[in-house]
């Protein structure tokens, strides 16, 4: 595998459903975040980690929790969500600290809540 | 609430034609970041700049920055039908802490 990789790929979900998503990155890097994009609204970031420590948390709603184990893997648990989170999940990766940091997307999970 | 808009949100143009997507911002920032998603796909790195007066080329898509103005152009020269896709600019304002994507440039590069 190489670069940014996430499962699965498309998800359908009722709102009393608790789900996962997950993402890897396969270059090195010591950032990643997750972002979401719906058709109505710019991308928006949802959560950053720096060195597996959380440093920002773009006011999300309780209902999404992330996990980042280690370095290279980063979670999203999901746990009864409205029909208005459905939307395209996208997990990123970056070096921080080198000057600019470039992040590099995963494919995305599309979520649909029922 | 920081604020990032694009101009203009579509754009058709025909193939051989020049044009310019204007990314403006409402607060302070020298980091500014050009990424390109093609339909149904995910975002990919375009540019990056990161002072005032920053000028970056790649092929037919040229982009700069101007800190002052809080303003960043990426410019099409001589468009191709390769280059349909939708551009994003997004400003870093707490160096790779925070991103604020714009709402996207939706570009139909005609034969």
């Amino acid at each position: 595998e190489t670069g940014v990789t996430q499962t699965p790929r498309h998800l359908v979900m009722g709102m009393t459903n608790k789900k996962s998503l997950k993402c890897e990155q396969h270059l090195g890097h010591n950032a990643m975040y997750w972002y979401k994009q719906s058709a109505k609204k710019p991308l928006e970031l949802m959560f950053v980690y720096n060195f597996k420590e959380q440093t920002e948390n773009n006011s999300v709603p309780s209902r999404f929790s992330p996990e980042c184990p280690n370095s290279s893997h980063l979670f999203l648990h999901l746990h009864t969500l409205q029909p208005e989170d459905s939307a395209l999940y996208l997990c990123a990766s970056s070096q921080f600290g080198q000057g600019a940091e470039t992040q590099y997307f995963g494919p995305g999970t599309r979520l649909l809540v029922l | 609430e920081l604020k990032v808009e694009q101009n203009p949100l579509f754009l058709s143009m025909q193939e051989g034609k020049n044009y310019t997507i204007y990314c403006n911002y409402s607060t302070t920032s020298d980091r500014l970041y050009w990424y390109r998603q093609d339909p149904g796909k995910s975002l990919e790195s375009l540019f990056v700049l990161l002072s005032n007066g920053a000028v970056k080329q790649e092929g037919r898509l040229m982009a700069s920055l101007d800190t002052k103005a809080r303003l960043s152009t990426l410019h099409i020269t001589a468009a191709v039908h390769d280059l349909s896709a939708t551009y994003f600019c997004a400003v870093d304002i707490t160096y790779g802490q925070n991103f604020v994507f714009g709402p996207g440039t939706r570009l139909s590069v005609l034969p």
